[in-house]
């Protein structure tokens, strides 16, 4: 199982501003993925992050208000752009393993006050 | 769209209880996955079950595929306190890919 870590792991942001998040792998993977889970919620796919190529954003999200990096094998990063209290939420990436589970890290904690 | 929903929402059992959790699609699922979150953690991977019928064992976790793989169930024998966190199931309709929908969740309480 692949080694991930986030930074940061939380933040308290005023509405309006723009936070990036980091996702560092300890090996090299193909498909990165982004989810929201909401306090007391199940988790929600943001987009997936491919390497050289442009991200893929489900339903609901838009590349304007979460875009996100790719750079190379080993990291990613996701901005939460022009902040409101909706955006509250953790932010939780994910590689996946040989057999398509998912290996999450440690997610980070966003407040927008 | 396919929806995944798990009842209980939440469970308390005594220590030593069992317990289980029910997680439904809307929709024929190729595979399904398990994960467990502990309280203020991340989800972790439990199994993966992918045949009609199957059944498979952890220690004290029982995993089941509905035979027309539109469920699953996730059954712990005697619970302990080391159980508590939230169940997730997650599914997807194709196999081979990432796209997983995550199930509601049951959030589990164990009483010493």
């Amino acid at each position: 199982s692949a080694v991930i870590s986030q930074k940061p792991s939380r933040d308290i942001c005023q509405r309006g501003t723009s936070l990036t998040i980091q996702c560092q792998v300890d090996s090299q993977v193909t498909m990165m993925f982004w989810y929201r889970q909401q306090p007391g919620q199940s988790l929600t796919l943001i987009a997936t992050a491919n390497q050289g190529s442009e991200a893929t954003y489900e339903s609901g999200f838009v590349i304007d208000k979460f875009p996100i990096s790719r750079p190379n094998l080993t990291f990613s990063t996701l901005t939460v752009s022009n902040m409101s209290p909706e955006d509250s939420s953790i932010y939780l990436c994910s590689v996946e393993g040989q057999n398509y589970e998912q290996y999450f890290g440690p997610g980070t904690r966003l407040t927008v006050t | 769209g396919q929806q995944v929903m798990q009842i209980p929402q939440y469970q308390h059992v005594q220590e030593g209880e069992d317990f289980t959790t029910y997680c439904n699609s809307s929709t024929t699922l190729s595979n399904i996955q398990w994960y467990k979150q502990r309280p203020g953690g991340h989800p972790v991977f439990l199994i993966q079950l992918v045949k009609s019928g199957e059944v498979k064992k952890q220690k004290r976790l029982t995993f089941q595929f509905g035979e027309a793989k539109k469920n699953s169930s996730l059954h712990i024998t005697a619970t302990q306190t080391t159980d508590v966190g939230t169940y997730f199931c997650a599914g997807t309709g194709h196999s081979g890919t990432y796209k997983y929908i995550f199930g509601t969740g049951t959030r589990l309480k164990v009483l010493a």
